[in-house]
Protein backbone atom coordinates (compact mmCIF):
# COMPACT_ATOMS: atom_id res chain seq x y z
CA UNK A 1 0.00 0.00 0.00
CA UNK A 2 1.36 3.01 -1.06
CA UNK A 3 1.97 5.63 1.74
CA UNK A 4 0.40 8.59 -0.07
CA UNK A 5 -2.91 7.73 -2.33
CA UNK A 6 -4.91 9.80 -4.30
CA UNK A 7 -8.43 9.00 -6.04
CA UNK A 8 -9.52 9.51 -8.70
CA UNK A 9 -6.41 8.77 -10.66
CA UNK A 10 -8.12 9.96 -14.03
CA UNK A 11 -10.88 12.21 -13.99
CA UNK A 12 -13.00 14.16 -17.09
CA UNK A 13 -15.53 16.81 -16.38
CA UNK A 14 -17.16 19.45 -18.31
CA UNK A 15 -16.27 23.47 -17.85
CA UNK A 16 -17.93 24.66 -14.89
CA UNK A 17 -18.35 21.77 -12.61
CA UNK A 18 -16.83 21.38 -8.93
CA UNK A 19 -13.59 19.39 -9.18
CA UNK A 20 -13.31 17.48 -6.30
CA UNK A 21 -9.29 15.36 -5.73
CA UNK A 22 -8.52 13.42 -2.35
CA UNK A 23 -5.67 12.58 -0.60
CA UNK A 24 -4.64 10.30 1.67
CA UNK A 25 -1.94 8.90 3.55
CA UNK A 26 -0.74 6.68 6.26
CA UNK A 27 2.71 8.35 7.68
CA UNK A 28 3.02 11.24 10.50
CA UNK A 29 3.30 14.47 8.45
CA UNK A 30 4.65 17.73 8.87
CA UNK A 31 3.05 19.17 5.84
CA UNK A 32 1.02 18.01 2.90
CA UNK A 33 1.59 19.91 -0.38
CA UNK A 34 -0.84 19.93 -3.74
CA UNK A 35 0.84 20.55 -6.93
CA UNK A 36 0.25 21.01 -10.52
CA UNK A 37 1.53 19.55 -13.12
CA UNK A 38 0.98 20.86 -16.79
CA UNK A 39 1.44 18.92 -20.20
CA UNK A 40 5.00 20.73 -20.66
CA UNK A 41 6.26 19.09 -17.29
CA UNK A 42 6.24 21.88 -15.10
CA UNK A 43 5.20 21.40 -11.73
CA UNK A 44 3.72 24.58 -9.38
CA UNK A 45 3.12 24.63 -5.90
CA UNK A 46 -0.47 25.36 -5.14
CA UNK A 47 -1.16 24.93 -1.33
CA UNK A 48 1.03 24.14 1.67
CA UNK A 49 -1.20 22.71 4.11
CA UNK A 50 -0.58 21.49 7.74
CA UNK A 51 -3.69 22.36 8.86
CA UNK A 52 -7.33 23.47 8.23
CA UNK A 53 -8.16 25.02 5.04
CA UNK A 54 -6.17 27.26 2.12
CA UNK A 55 -7.95 29.36 -0.98
CA UNK A 56 -6.67 30.90 -3.89
CA UNK A 57 -8.87 31.84 -6.49
CA UNK A 58 -10.64 28.91 -7.87
CA UNK A 59 -8.84 26.21 -5.74
CA UNK A 60 -9.33 25.07 -1.99
CA UNK A 61 -8.00 23.02 0.30
CA UNK A 62 -8.67 21.49 3.36
CA UNK A 63 -6.87 19.13 5.13
CA UNK A 64 -7.59 17.12 8.29
CA UNK A 65 -5.05 16.25 9.91
CA UNK A 66 -6.83 13.72 12.58
CA UNK A 67 -8.59 11.44 9.86
CA UNK A 68 -5.17 12.08 7.42
CA UNK A 69 -6.85 13.02 4.43
CA UNK A 70 -6.84 16.29 2.22
CA UNK A 71 -8.75 17.34 -0.68
CA UNK A 72 -8.34 19.97 -3.72
CA UNK A 73 -11.64 21.15 -4.93
CA UNK A 74 -11.50 23.58 -8.19
CA UNK A 75 -14.54 25.98 -8.63
CA UNK A 76 -16.11 26.65 -11.85
CA UNK A 77 -13.90 24.22 -13.88
CA UNK A 78 -12.04 25.53 -17.00
CA UNK A 79 -10.25 23.54 -19.56
CA UNK A 80 -6.98 25.24 -18.26
CA UNK A 81 -7.27 23.67 -15.50
CA UNK A 82 -6.39 19.98 -17.07
CA UNK A 83 -3.57 19.19 -15.55
CA UNK A 84 -1.75 16.40 -13.35
CA UNK A 85 -2.46 17.11 -9.76
CA UNK A 86 -0.10 15.84 -7.47
CA UNK A 87 -0.29 15.45 -3.41
CA UNK A 88 2.51 15.43 -2.00
CA UNK A 89 3.82 14.77 2.07
CA UNK A 90 6.41 15.91 3.65
CA UNK A 91 7.22 13.03 6.80
CA UNK A 92 8.60 13.28 10.20
CA UNK A 93 12.15 11.98 8.47
CA UNK A 94 11.49 15.14 6.47
CA UNK A 95 11.14 12.78 3.22
CA UNK A 96 8.75 14.32 0.94
CA UNK A 97 6.46 11.64 -0.23
CA UNK A 98 4.54 12.00 -3.69
CA UNK A 99 0.94 10.16 -4.55
CA UNK A 100 0.39 8.68 -8.14
CA UNK A 101 -1.53 12.17 -9.41
CA UNK A 102 -4.40 12.99 -10.69
CA UNK A 103 -5.07 13.50 -14.59
CA UNK A 104 -7.66 16.17 -14.59
CA UNK A 105 -9.48 17.10 -18.07
CA UNK A 106 -11.59 19.17 -18.49
CA UNK A 107 -13.33 19.94 -21.40
CA UNK A 108 -14.84 22.95 -22.86
CA UNK B 1 25.65 8.42 0.06
CA UNK B 2 25.82 11.55 2.42
CA UNK B 3 22.69 12.87 1.52
CA UNK B 4 21.74 16.69 1.02
CA UNK B 5 24.51 18.46 2.15
CA UNK B 6 23.99 21.96 3.09
CA UNK B 7 26.06 24.95 4.37
CA UNK B 8 26.48 26.84 6.45
CA UNK B 9 24.10 25.19 9.25
CA UNK B 10 24.40 28.16 10.95
CA UNK B 11 24.39 31.74 9.53
CA UNK B 12 23.74 34.97 11.89
CA UNK B 13 24.62 38.56 10.02
CA UNK B 14 23.66 41.54 10.19
CA UNK B 15 20.79 43.42 8.31
CA UNK B 16 21.85 44.67 5.05
CA UNK B 17 24.46 42.41 4.31
CA UNK B 18 24.79 39.54 1.70
CA UNK B 19 23.67 36.05 2.30
CA UNK B 20 24.73 32.69 0.18
CA UNK B 21 23.42 29.56 1.33
CA UNK B 22 25.01 26.21 -0.31
CA UNK B 23 23.06 23.03 -1.32
CA UNK B 24 24.58 19.76 -2.78
CA UNK B 25 22.14 17.21 -3.69
CA UNK B 26 22.27 13.32 -3.59
CA UNK B 27 24.23 12.51 -6.65
CA UNK B 28 21.82 11.21 -9.29
CA UNK B 29 18.55 13.50 -8.12
CA UNK B 30 17.81 16.02 -11.13
CA UNK B 31 14.68 17.76 -9.15
CA UNK B 32 15.87 19.95 -6.61
CA UNK B 33 14.13 22.03 -3.85
CA UNK B 34 14.43 25.30 -1.55
CA UNK B 35 12.47 25.53 1.06
CA UNK B 36 11.83 27.84 3.88
CA UNK B 37 10.58 27.39 7.08
CA UNK B 38 9.15 29.64 10.06
CA UNK B 39 6.97 29.84 13.06
CA UNK B 40 4.80 32.06 11.52
CA UNK B 41 4.57 30.53 8.42
CA UNK B 42 5.75 26.71 8.43
CA UNK B 43 7.15 25.57 5.46
CA UNK B 44 7.11 27.11 2.25
CA UNK B 45 8.36 26.17 -1.02
CA UNK B 46 10.38 28.61 -2.75
CA UNK B 47 11.78 27.82 -5.66
CA UNK B 48 11.88 24.40 -7.56
CA UNK B 49 14.62 23.34 -10.37
CA UNK B 50 14.51 20.27 -12.76
CA UNK B 51 17.85 19.46 -14.98
CA UNK B 52 19.32 22.70 -13.58
CA UNK B 53 16.70 25.12 -14.87
CA UNK B 54 14.09 26.78 -12.50
CA UNK B 55 10.70 25.59 -13.08
CA UNK B 56 8.40 27.41 -10.59
CA UNK B 57 10.14 30.63 -8.32
CA UNK B 58 6.45 32.08 -7.60
CA UNK B 59 7.05 31.03 -4.02
CA UNK B 60 10.22 33.43 -4.09
CA UNK B 61 9.19 36.04 -1.74
CA UNK B 62 11.12 39.26 -3.23
CA UNK B 63 13.36 40.42 -5.33
CA UNK B 64 15.80 39.93 -2.71
CA UNK B 65 15.89 36.73 -3.34
CA UNK B 66 18.37 34.66 -5.99
CA UNK B 67 18.75 30.82 -6.81
CA UNK B 68 21.10 29.78 -9.11
CA UNK B 69 22.06 25.92 -10.14
CA UNK B 70 25.02 26.38 -12.14
CA UNK B 71 25.34 22.09 -12.21
CA UNK B 72 23.79 18.90 -11.33
CA UNK B 73 25.46 19.27 -7.94
CA UNK B 74 25.49 22.51 -6.66
CA UNK B 75 23.02 25.39 -5.64
CA UNK B 76 22.93 28.44 -4.34
CA UNK B 77 20.38 30.35 -2.55
CA UNK B 78 20.92 34.36 -2.02
CA UNK B 79 19.54 37.03 -0.16
CA UNK B 80 20.76 40.61 -0.69
CA UNK B 81 20.39 43.04 1.04
CA UNK B 82 19.25 40.26 4.27
CA UNK B 83 16.42 41.40 6.67
CA UNK B 84 15.74 40.83 9.48
CA UNK B 85 12.44 39.50 8.59
CA UNK B 86 14.46 36.71 6.28
CA UNK B 87 15.19 34.84 9.58
CA UNK B 88 14.37 31.52 9.45
CA UNK B 89 15.19 27.60 8.93
CA UNK B 90 16.14 27.23 4.88
CA UNK B 91 16.01 23.28 3.46
CA UNK B 92 17.17 22.06 0.33
CA UNK B 93 15.87 18.57 -0.72
CA UNK B 94 16.54 17.06 -3.82
CA UNK B 95 14.65 14.10 -5.66
CA UNK B 96 14.75 12.12 -8.88
CA UNK B 97 12.15 13.18 -11.30
CA UNK B 98 8.76 11.31 -11.39
CA UNK B 99 10.20 9.84 -8.45
CA UNK B 100 7.86 9.50 -4.78
CA UNK B 101 10.49 10.81 -2.89
CA UNK B 102 12.49 13.67 -2.24
CA UNK B 103 15.30 13.93 0.40
CA UNK B 104 15.74 17.11 2.47
CA UNK B 105 18.82 18.32 3.65
CA UNK B 106 19.58 19.23 7.49
CA UNK B 107 19.32 23.12 6.95
CA UNK B 108 20.54 26.34 7.97
CA UNK B 109 19.81 28.57 10.41
CA UNK B 110 19.63 32.01 9.29
CA UNK B 111 19.60 34.71 11.62
CA UNK B 112 19.76 38.23 10.45
CA UNK B 113 20.15 40.74 13.12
Amino acid sequence: KNEVEQSPQNLTAQEGEFITINCSYSVGISALHWLQQHPGGGIVSLFMLSSGKKKHGRLIATINIQEKHSSLHITASHPRDSAVYICAVIGSNYQLIWGAGTKLIIKP
Amino acid sequence: DAGVIQSPRHEVTEMGQEVTLRCKPISGHNSLFWYRQTMMRGLELLIYFNNNVPIDDSGMPEDRFSAKMPNASFSTLKIQPSEPRDSAVYFCASSRTGGTEAFFGQGTRLTVV
